[in-house]
């Protein structure tokens, strides 16, 4: 199965800050891989997903863009930070079945 | 559009009473669907269901699909303290590489 890895685990930046946030996969090759945001306690809404290297596709029109520079390398950017920003951000990566792992998250606060 | 809705939005229990929650949808090519026990951070996957009628079933946890009526619904039977969490529902669509998800079940369960 696979593993899913994210970094940093908390992250407080100024408005107006530029963010990248990193996550790596293991244990598969050629995953789909997610970028998810978490309300507080609530839902989760798909930001952007990619089924190969340098496939990027967005789902909600926002401040921020993702990249995919390597197989089991996902990238989640912005150049400047908003507050409606702040979230949990979740990585995950898809086998072909359909089933989702996710990593451990990234609580962003835009201060 | 795709739509996932799950209920309660809440819900408070004391320990070993049995729990069901619920999951409807309205997509247009329906695949599969999943699952997942969120706590303090990522969620991890239970279940996942593509057949209607076949329960699938893993300790106090159980699962069951109705393809006709459109729902899942997720039972716990003697419920722990360590129940409680957010439990999210999500679709797959057939030929898409993504998940809808549900708002999310908030479970309490009180000593």
């Amino acid at each position: 199965s696979q593993t899913i890895h994210q970094w940093p685990a908390t992250l407080v930046q100024p408005v107006g800050s530029p963010l990248s946030l990193e996550c790596t996969v293991e244990g598969t090759s050629n995953p789909n891989l997610y970028w998810y945001r978490q309300a507080a306690g609530r839902g989760l809404q798909l930001l952007f997903y990619s089924v190969g290297i340098g496939q990027i596709s967005s789902e909600v029109p926002q401040n921020l863009s993702a990249s995919r520079p390597q197989d089991r390398q996902f990238i989640l950017s912005s150049k400047k930070l908003l507050l409606s920003d702040s979230g949990f951000y979740l990585c995950a990566g898809g086998n072909y079945i359909g089933e989702q792992y996710f990593g451990p998250g990234t609580r962003l606060t835009v201060t | 559009e795709d739509k996932v809705v799950q209920s309660p939005l809440s819900l408070v229990v004391h320990e070993g009473d049995t729990v069901t929650l619920n999951c409807s949808y309205e997509v247009t090519n329906f695949r599969s669907l999943l699952w997942y026990k969120q706590e303090k951070k990522a969620p991890t996957f239970l279940f996942m269901l593509t057949s209607s009628g076949i329960e699938k079933k893993s300790g106090r946890l159980s699962s069951i699909l109705d393809k006709k009526e459109l729902f899942s619904i997720l039972n716990i039977t003697a419920t722990q303290t360590g129940d409680s969490a957010i439990y999210l529902c999500a679709v797959q669509i057939q030929g898409a590489q993504k998940l809808v998800f549900g708002q999310g079940t908030r479970l309490t369960i009180n000593p």
